[in-house]
């Protein structure tokens, strides 16, 4: 099924360090989510945006909406470890589901 | 508030049997959604229910089939088990009557066919 672009795959970070991912999209959607998902776990909604340039916070993470409404990111100031784990970008266009990205892995550097 | 609880949490299976999967959403929440979580094509996502009626369906084969009950607990079912069925399969729950997307997810049955 159609899925969304979102890079990098993976990262490593070291405590301290400010994360950036994206998600890209050849349609438009009304709606963009971020999600974390730890091992053994389902998905945990971290932040959703509702309008074209939205820009929202939750602690140290912020998320924008693209103004083209086709792209989102999600950046974490100062990570901690317990930021690892697999972050999802998710689009929903109007009355439809929920279409994820592949995931950014997020691991601590050696 | 409990959350989202999917049972089994892990199951075997093999070839040409079928699985049972059942949730139980969060108490008050009338939407529920499954997806298919594989390594190689993420989330997929199957079908959605609200007040026991599908409101939405992805592009799975008819062997893949749901229902929601009264009490707004759902099952999913998947018969003839193909090896390409191995996956995480994730139960979630919504809490509006419209779906926003904002979605509160058990911790998944893991299936695996050999």
């Amino acid at each position: 099924g159609q899925q969304l672009n979102q890079s990098p795959q993976s990262m490593f970070i070291q405590e301290g360090e400010d994360v950036s991912m994206n998600c890209t999209s050849s349609s438009i959607f009304n709606t963009w989510l971020w999600y974390k998902q730890d091992p053994g776990e389902g998905p945990v909604l971290l932040i959703a945006l509702y309008k074209a340039g939205e820009l929202t916070s939750n602690g140290r993470l912020t998320a924008q909406f693209g103004i083209t409404r086709k792209d989102s990111f999600l950046n974490i100031s100062a990570s901690i470890p317990s930021d690892v784990g697999i972050y999802f970008c998710a689009g929903r266009r109007s009355q439809g589901n929920l279409i994820f990205g592949k995931g950014t892995k997020l691991s601590v550097k050696p | 508030k409990a959350g989202v609880t999917q049972t089994p949490r892990y199951l075997i299976k093999t070839r040409g049997q079928q699985v049972t999967l059942s949730c139980s959403p969060i108490s008050g929440h009338r939407s529920v959604s499954w997806y298919q979580q594989t390594p190689g094509q993420g989330l997929q996502f199957l079908f959605e229910y609200f007040s026991e009626t599908q409101r939405n369906k992805g592009n799975f084969p008819g062997r893949f089939s749901g229902r929601q009950f009264s009490n707004s607990r759902s099952e999913m079912n998947v018969s003839t088990l193909e090896l390409g069925d191995s996956a995480l399969y994730l139960c979630a729950s919504g809490r509006d009557r419209v779906n926003t997307g904002e979605l509160f997810f058990g911790e998944g049955s893991r299936l695996t066919v050999l």
